[in-house]
């Protein structure tokens, strides 16, 4: 089956705009995360789901990031009044539910550069 | 805080020759580790997990409490390992976040 997805691949906007970022994780998977990796850096956690709810933003970096899972699958990250130092790759994963935790899958990323 | 600290940033290997990513980490509780690779292009997918003990594509990562290590190794390199490598960690039974290293790149030349 299909694995993680996410839209669009590339972004450039320019300083001030507003830029959606789409994530559509695996089927039945109940927990999303997102995860902003700068260059050069590993993966930093930005935001959690399980299902609708939203568990965890604990790394949202600031309150131009929104993110939402309306219906418990496809999420959107939204920042607004972008800066250059939001320029970084958005990797979405999502995983099943479990006692142990379980693997995350990683979608293949959305580069956004701002300019 | 937890905390995941890959030293090195680069490793240039012979194929043949061994290999050993270095990983450690600061973590209060009991954490569970883990080793993503990503190749060339591709995305970025678990390679192993310490609580599978088992071995992937000849690499193995032993989780050492004391020294706080989770290195990754492999006794004979191969020119498709190279990519980069992110050891990472989790709270124990809870689905939560994954903290990241800062990555290294393993180059395994012919």
């Amino acid at each position: 089956g299909a694995g993680v997805s996410q839209s669009p691949r590339y972004k450039v906007a320019k300083r001030g705009q507003d830029v959606a970022l789409r994530c559509d994780p695996i089927s039945g998977h109940v927990s999303l995360f997102w995860y902003q990796q700068a260059l050069g850096q590993g993966p930093e956690f930005l935001t959690y789901f399980q299902n609708e709810a939203q568990l965890d933003k604990s790394g949202l970096p600031s309150d131009r990031f929104f993110a939402e899972r309306p219906e418990g699958s496809v999420s959107t990250l939204k920042i607004q009044r972008t800066q250059q130092e939001d320029s970084a790759v958005y990797l979405c994963a999502s995983s099943l539910p479990g006692p142990l935790g379980n693997e995350q899958f990683f979608g293949p990323g959305t580069r956004l550069t701002v300019l | 805080a937890q905390r995941v600290t890959q030293p090195e940033k680069l490793l240039s290997v012979f194929k043949g020759a061994p290999v050993e990513l270095k990983c450690n980490y600061s973590y209060s509780g009991s954490p569970e580790l883990f080793w993503y690779v990503q190749y060339s292009r591709q995305r970025l997918q678990l390679l192993l997990r310490h609580i599978s003990r088992e071995s992937i594509k000849g690499f193995t990562a032993d989780l050492n409490k004391g020294e706080t290590s989770f290195h990754l190794k492999k006794p004979f390199a191969q020119e498709e390992d190279s990519a980069m490598y992110y050891c990472a960690l989790r709270n124990t039974g809870a689905n939560s976040k994954l903290t990241f290293g800062k990555g290294i790149t393993l180059s395994v030349r012919p």
